[in-house]
């Protein structure tokens, strides 16, 4: 069965601009959550979509947005690029009634 | 909200001994309880979990214990090889039926360093 996939896996961006990274879950997982990942705050939740409705939200700000699509697939956007949107992002899926979430490798964003 | 702490942030062992790792968590809620392995380069790997209605949970050489009590779960590698070196994450959450669904608080991680 393939895992979580991610695209791209790398991105540097520039301060200002905008960036959609996407995350395509395992085969019959229709919730998908996002994560970042820094050194300093180690790994914090964004968000949680499942039917194509957000259903849990973390504590960033409104720049970090999401969405999902009918085929359970995901994006997250985040606009106006601070250098401290430097991180690796993680998207994880789940079947909505288990506990287990499997992550996949994730996309490495560099803001300059 | 949640609160994780993970002790230690780094672990030094020679290759055959045993590892812990130890997780404290603030919220009586959270009733699931994983553990990721991650490498570098890649995304965290789940290896154990265990849900609170459950003390103790084994897989080979891994294990992990859990005392709702005290709100604290370990990780107990025993016979540590150089493939274990990684850096592992404790979780922790209410599950799909709280009402935080999915939502996982994390440690802040241990480098575990295995010596051949």
């Amino acid at each position: 069965k393939a895992g979580v996939t991610q695209t791209p896996r790398y991105l540097i961006k520039t301060r200002g601009q905008q960036v959609t990274l996407s995350c395509s879950p395992i085969s019959g997982h229709r919730s998908v959550s996002w994560y970042q990942q820094t050194p300093g705050q180690g790994l914090q939740f964004l968000f949680e979509y499942f039917s194509e409705t957000q259903r849990n939200k973390g504590n960033f700000p409104g720049r970090f947005s999401g969405r999902q699509f009918s085929n359970s697939r995901s994006e997250m956007n985040v606009s106006t690029l601070e250098l401290g949107d430097s991180a690796l992002y993680l998207c994880a899926s789940r079947r909505d009634s288990l506990y287990e979430q499997y992550f996949g490798p994730g996309t490495r964003l560099t803001v300059t | 909200g949640e609160n994780v702490e993970q002790h230690p942030s780094t672990l030094s062992v020679q290759e055959g001994d045993s590892a812990v790792i130890k997780c404290t968590y603030s919220d009586s809620a959270s009733n699931y309880f994983p553990w990721y392995k991650q490498e570098l380069g890649k995304g965290p790997q789940l290896i154990i979990d265990i849900r609170s209605n459950v003390g103790e949970k084994k897989d080979q050489r891994i294990a992990v214990t859990l005392n709702k009590t005290a709100k604290h779960f370990s990780l107990h590698i025993t016979e540590t090889q150089p493939e274990d070196s990684a850096v592992y994450f404790c979780a922790a959450s209410t599950g799909p039926g709280g009402t935080s669904y999915g939502k996982l608080t994390f440690g802040q991680g241990t480098i575990l360093t295995v010596h051949p």
